[in-house]
């Protein structure tokens, strides 16, 4: 079983849909969970960070963390053809020194 | 202010040679972590530098080491190459150590290696 999983995508929605990506880790000391776009071609860029329980928004963007069944999701509402990239699930646990990244979901949103 | 950048940006070389990969933080970054993703193994760690010193590394053999000097710039080395390390190398600098959990860190374009 890998430390990090993500839907196996690919996934595809309509442009304007809310497109879901979800995640899932097994190292319970994991304190920190981001989420990175990673363009065809191009390195990741970081999207989203959330260190709590609970949701965070940032614009269209909203990721959402529940420390007990060890799951983050991130949605992305009104989707548009420029969220189309592949989307990194990441957790670190800084105590343990540990970065690991999910293999990614790779979105398209059709016009 | 100018981002991470990685030199070169694409390298060729034959099974059994060695190649070193060069990255430069952003200024006023002391961190650099460096990464390897394939279609294979997805995103991997490979090691964190920060103040010339490396603070964590991950599960990879012995013919991968780094260095980081006293500019932060930092160089990987591979040596011994084996069809397996063809990937795309990233570096990313964060201003302080932790790489991925400091929530500043950016990656660099990466280097492309392909071995025959």
């Amino acid at each position: 079983q890998k430390e990090v999983e993500q839907n196996s995508g690919p996934l595809s929605v309509p442009e304007g849909a809310i497109a879901s990506l979800n995640c899932t880790y097994s190292d319970r000391g994991s304190q920190s969970f981001f989420w990175y776009r990673q363009y065809s071609g191009k390195s990741p860029e970081l999207i989203m960070s959330i260190y709590s329980n609970g949701d965070k928004e940032d614009g269209r963007f909203t990721a959402q963390l529940n420390k007990a069944s060890q799951y983050v999701s991130l949605l992305i509402r009104d989707s548009q053809p420029s969220d189309s990239a592949t989307y990194l699930c990441a957790v670190d646990n800084t105590n343990a020194g540990k970065s690991t990244f999910g293999d990614g979901t790779t979105l398209t949103v059709k016009p | 202010k100018a981002g991470v950048t990685q030199t070169p940006r694409y390298l060729i070389k034959t099974r059994g040679q060695q190649v070193t990969l060069s990255c430069s933080p952003i200024s006023g970054h002391r961190s650099v972590s460096w990464y390897q993703q394939t279609p294979g193994q997805g995103l991997q760690f490979l090691f964190e530098y920060f103040s010339e010193t490396q603070r964590n590394k991950g599960n990879f053999p012995g013919r991968f080491s780094g260095r980081q000097f006293s500019n932060s710039r930092s160089e990987m080395n591979v040596s011994t190459l084996e069809l397996g390390d063809s990937a795309l190398y990233l570096c990313a600098s964060s201003q302080v150590p932790g790489g991925l959990g400091t929530d500043t860190q950016y990656f660099g374009p990466g280097t492309r290696l392909t071995v025959l």
